[in-house]
């Protein structure tokens, strides 16, 4: 089965750039996604990233795939306090693998 | 449009007491996934139907049984329940095609005492 590892914490000052790092086992997926979940609600998608491309770039928002290392990051630039929420990493398809999430926090 | 709806939100049981954990989606999805989610666990799938009339065991189908009943309903049963199945409980749904992206509702917070 596939394993999708993300570190459980992040804080930056607002303006600041994050961050958010994923590793995953399996590298037969056709896309790689990032998820939202905000407090006592369910996920959102945020972006993804289609498996031949490196990057891809959304607003403030850009995704690094490094399929040699098994390797997605998304960063978020001039972050805000209202993009404070969990990150989730997600592989497959509909046998989705998601990660544990990591909680970013964003302090003024 | 109403998207993913799931019902009740907040459920609690004794062990061994069964429920049904409904869902239900007004957005002409093909696929639905019922997950659970645990603290530094992420989101783990127990079950998803791909398209009306076939389901598929996830990561952590044990302890479940699901239902299509319908293109729009898939419904989550615990027969017996234990307090391992203390959750948060989220039913998804999309196409099954393209980038799939998944729609989620809002959860069931179930406690097993």
């Amino acid at each position: 089965g596939e394993d999708v590892e993300q570190s459980l914490f992040l804080s930056v000052r607002e303006g600041d750039s994050s961050v958010i790092n994923c590793t995953y086992t399996d590298s037969s997926s056709t896309y790689l996604y990032w998820y939202k979940q905000e407090p006592g609600a369910g996920l959102q998608l945020l972006t993804y990233i289609f498996s031949n491309m490196d990057m891809k770039q959304d607003q403030r928002l850009t995704v690094l795939l490094n399929k040699k290392d098994k390797h997605l990051s998304l960063r978020i630039a001039d972050t805000q306090t209202g993009d404070s929420a969990i990150y989730f990493c997600a592989v497959g398809y509909n046998d989705m693998r998601f990660g544990a999430g990591t909680r970013l926090t964003v302090k003024p | 449009n109403a998207g993913v709806t799931q019902t009740p939100k907040f459920q609690v049981l004794k062990t061994g007491q069964s429920m049904t954990l409904q869902c239900a989606q007004d957005m002409n999805h093909n696929s639905m996934y019922w997950y659970r989610q645990d603290p530094g666990m992420g989101l783990r799938l127990i079950y998803y139907s791909a398209s009306e009339g076939t389901t598929d065991k996830g990561e952590v189908p044990n302890g479940y049984n699901v239902s299509r009943l319908n293109k729009r309903e898939f419904s989550l049963r615990l027969e017996s329940a234990a307090p391992s199945q203390t959750s948060v409980y989220f039913c998804a749904s999309s196409f099954g095609t393209g980038r799939n992206e998944q729609f989620f509702g809002p959860g069931t917070r179930l406690t097993v005492l």
